[in-house]
This record gives C-alpha cells, structure tokens and sequence, in this order.
C-alpha cells in the first residue's frame, strides 16, 4: 500500500543549530503536504504546509521543501529552540482522497 | 477561547466496559475527525464527518460508532472495550473547502488505558 514514512526516527540538535527532518513517500499521486508539531501530552499542531506545484515554502524559522522526483519532503528549521523539542509528523494527501496521511514520526530533541 | 476540546482527558476501564469521549469544535468546521495514536506515536484515521454525515470509515471494528448531533459536534462511542483500545483517541476539524486540502485543528487527546 501507499505510505508515508521518515528516515530518522530520532533526532538530537543542539540549541541555536539548525535541524532536518526528513520524510519519503510513496504514493506518486500526492499532490499536498503537511507538517505537524506534537509536544508533549498535546494534539499535533500544523506548522507548515506546501503543494505539489511547488517545492519550496518559507514560515518563520521553517522551511519545507518538496523534491517529487525522489518523493521526498524536508522540515527544515532554523536557529533551534528549546521549545522546538516535539515529535514532527509529516502528511500527505492526494486530489479525490477525503484523509491525510500521516507518517511514523521523528522526536526531535533539542540540547541546551 | 476557540478550540478543539475533548473530554475526558483520561479515560481508564476495564476490558468489556461502553465507554464514550466526547469532542466539540466552536470553529464554525465542517468538518470532525477521530484519529487513534498508539504507543509508538503513529496516527491513523479513524472516522470523518462533514456536516454531520459520515464520509471515511476506516477499518474500524465495529465496536467503534460516531455519533455527530451537530457540525460542532463528533462523540466516540466505544463498546466491549479490549486491551487493544488502549491509545489516544484525538478529535481533529477542518473548514469548510476540500477537507483534505486544509489544515486540521487537533484537539488534545483523550488517553484511554483499557486494564
């Protein structure tokens, strides 16, 4: 079947670095892509989002980039927080589908 | 405040039991969600809503049963709860537009331990 995964379930960065998270899917019909951000004990909250049509999108300290040749997506985020220490999930949905899908996940820790 | 609440927080029961987790949304969505998170963090869909009627029933056990009073509204019902059961049930909605197009707002969880 179709799925959405991430190379690295874990990730430790140190505070004020820069940190990828990295996702691949399968599905070559995607078409639009979400990043989430759960803390701790809290529902998943939308950082950033991206359409196929494009493959670069900027938020602030974000950015996610879209590479549909290799399937891949990328959260990138600048100049680390403590407060960015979550698991992130990557999504994606194809046009006529009615659900996101969610990938695995990776726990991004960040050291002070 | 505007938000996604769900209740209860925790839920824990013993095998066999009915239980309900309720969800409301005060974002005018269309659109409700229930995922189930198991242990290893993995979200899956359960069930969708829009404007009351059912559109995604995944592969759930029929043990399982929405209920949606309202738009605002989307409640879990839950019978003959198994060890299995146990995980966080979140509750999700989206607005109006192709629902899968648009960002969902999660609500907090509901951790159910099944004993």
């Amino acid at each position: 079947g179709e799925s959405v995964g991430l190379h690295l379930p874990t990730l430790s960065v140190q505070e004020g670095d820069n940190s990828i998270i990295n996702c691949a899917y399968s599905n070559s019909a995607s078409d639009y892509f979400i990043w989430y951000k759960q803390e701790s004990g809290k529902g998943p909250q939308f950082i950033i989002d991206i359409r196929s049509n494009m493959d670069k999108r900027q938020g602030q300290r974000v950015t996610v980039l879209l590479n549909k040749t290799v399937k891949h997506l990328s959260l990138q985020i600048a100049a680390t927080q403590p407060g960015d220490s979550a698991v992130y999930f990557c999504a994606e949905n194809a046009f006529g589908n009615e659900k996101l899908t969610f990938g695995t996940g990776t726990r991004l820790t960040i050291i002070p | 405040d505007t938000a996604v609440s769900q209740t209860p927080k925790y839920l824990v029961t013993q095998m066999g039991n009915d239980k309900s987790i309720k969800c409301e949304q005060n974002l005018g969505h269309d659109t409700m969600y229930w995922y189930k998170q198991d242990s290893k963090k993995f979200l899956k869909i359960m069930f969708s809503y829009n404007n009351k009627e059912l559109i995604i029933n995944e592969t759930v056990p029929n043990r399982f049963s929405p209920k949606s009073p309202d738009k605002a509204h989307l409640n879990l019902h839950i019978n003959s709860l198994e060890l299995g059961d146990s995980a966080v049930y979140f509750c999700a909605s989206s607005p109006p537009g192709l629902a899968s197009y648009n960002e969902q707002f999660f609500g907090p969880g509901t951790r159910l331990t099944v004993l």
